[in-house]
């Protein structure tokens, strides 16, 4: 079962930052919280990951709580091209590498 | 450029027609994967391997086998079809020591009459 809740839908105008949070209650000392998207029907494309301190990469920010109980994905100048589904996941690093994925948010990027 | 291919895109079967869907990766990748996309149960993984010759069950590996002789591929067959088995495919590749930054393939949509 997913470890993580996530709103079912989101929208966001296009060229605002887009923030979409994820509780993960549960999550574990030993697990990383990770993002993904899905673009309609396409493979899942990895976004961004962290453990405990916020992390920037070319494509989105990711601002995790001090307890590490919840975490806020922000895309800071949404396109068309970012309507997707945004999966938020906890895995452990290492073992099976299994992802676990739940029924994530869809983002809808309004023109 | 580095990708996860993925043969055939789309396929139309009839039961107990055994098929073969491919996967292939070209970064080297020692951890490899298979999933299915159903509408209303997400992403579930099918098998799973973390090197040549070693392959093991993911949640839903009833009905489906893989195999893994090389690095780059890691084909999943479909013995004896069944229209449950109708369903989006997606392969995955990980560099394991990448944390859990999986490579996806396109998707293989299969469809069993």
């Amino acid at each position: 079962d997913a470890k993580t809740t996530q709103p079912p839908s989101m929208d966001c105008a296009e060229g605002r930052a887009a923030n979409l949070p994820c509780n993960h209650s549960t999550i574990s000392g030993n697990e990383y919280v990770y993002w993904y998207r899905q673009i309609h029907s396409q493979g899942p494309q990895y976004i961004i990951h962290g453990l405990k301190n916020n992390e920037t990469n070319e494509m989105a920010s990711l601002i995790i709580t001090e307890d590490r109980k919840s975490s806020t994905l922000i895309l800071p100048h949404a396109t068309l091209r970012d309507t997707a589904v945004y999966y938020c996941i906890v895995s452990p690093s290492g073992a099976t590498n299994k992802l676990i994925f739940g029924t994530g948010t869809l983002l809808a990027v309004q023109p | 450029e580095a990708q996860v291919t993925q043969n055939p895109r789309y396929l139309i079967t009839v039961t107990g027609k055994k098929l073969t869907v491919t996967c292939s990766q070209n970064m080297n990748h020692e951890y490899m994967s298979w999933y299915r996309q159903d509408p209303g149960l997400g992403l579930r993984q099918i098998y799973y391997s973390m090197n040549v010759e070693v392959t093991d069950k993911g949640d839903v590996p009833e009905g489906y086998k893989v195999s893994r002789k090389e690095k780059r591929n890691f084909p999943l067959i479909l013995e004896s079809p069944s229209p449950n088995q109708t369903s989006l495919y997606f392969c995955a590749s990980l560099k394991t020591s990448d944390h859990n930054e999986q490579f996806f393939g396109p998707g293989t949509r299969l469809t069993v009459l």
